[in-house]
């Protein structure tokens, strides 16, 4: 079955740029979504079709998706920006989501 | 704009049962129904299986097949999660997401925390 490879952690300064990766074979050829999760909270759609931002989302929240990986960039970081990110395309052949194992955004 | 409500917290015993809801406060035109995701203590997203609303038709992670069902009532826009046979494994918070055409999910539930313990 499919696999989407994502870091355990990533961390950045407040007010510099994150970038997290979401690696699969030939992603670049698939539909690719990310969701942050808050500490205690559900999962909100934050990108979805590689680079589109559902209402109310930052703009400093952006997404591109080309190759081998997938990656969702956090411009201008803030300390509420900490959180779980996770990636997640459809496989079409089991007719199912695949999530990646998700990323933890620490804002020093 | 649509919101997706949970039933609430539940603690069961193993080897029992767990049937959790989720009601979509609007009808959704364009979604494919509901998925339901769990999450165990400090793990990632584990998907469980998705439900359509307009015909009932199911698909399920192979790791849960014949021990859960998933169920729909068009009429009241909300799904039901039921899990079997429950163990100490099962303990985590269950989500339900609408599952947007384009297949992705928006918005989630609230989640419902199920622990399993005797």
């Amino acid at each position: 079955s499919y696999v989407l490879t994502q870091p355990p952690s990533v961390s950045v300064a407040p007010g510099k740029t994150a970038r997290i990766t979401c690696g699969g074979n030939t992603i670049g050829s698939k539909s690719l979504h990310w969701y942050q999760q808050k500490p205690g909270q559900a999962p909100v759609l934050v990108i979805y079709d590689d680079a589109d931002r559902p209402s109310g989302i930052p703009e400093r929240f952006s997404g591109s998706n080309s190759g081998n990986a997938a990656t969702l960039t956090i411009s201008r970081v803030e300390a509420g920006d900490e959180a779980a990110y996770y990636c997640q395309v459809w496989d079409y052949s089991s007719d199912h989501p695949v999530f990646g194992g998700g990323t933890k955004l620490t804002v020093l | 704009q649509v919101q997706v409500v949970q039933s609430g917290a539940e603690v069961k015993k193993p080897g029992a049962s767990l049937k959790v809801s989720c009601k979509a406060t609007a009808y959704v035109s364009a979604s494919y129904g509901f998925s339901w995701v769990r999450q165990a203590p400090g793990q990632g997203l584990e998907w469980m299986g998705w439900i359509t609303t307009h015909n009932g038709e199911t698909n399920y992670a192979q790791k849960f097949q014949g021990r859960v069902t998933m169920t729909t009532d068009t009429s009241t826009t909300t799904a039901y999660m039921e899990l079997r046979n429950l163990t100490s494994d099962d303990t985590a918070v269950y989500y339900c997401a609408l599952r947007v055409m384009g297949n992705y999910f928006d918005p989630w539930g609230q989640g419902t925390l199920v622990t399993v313990s005797s």
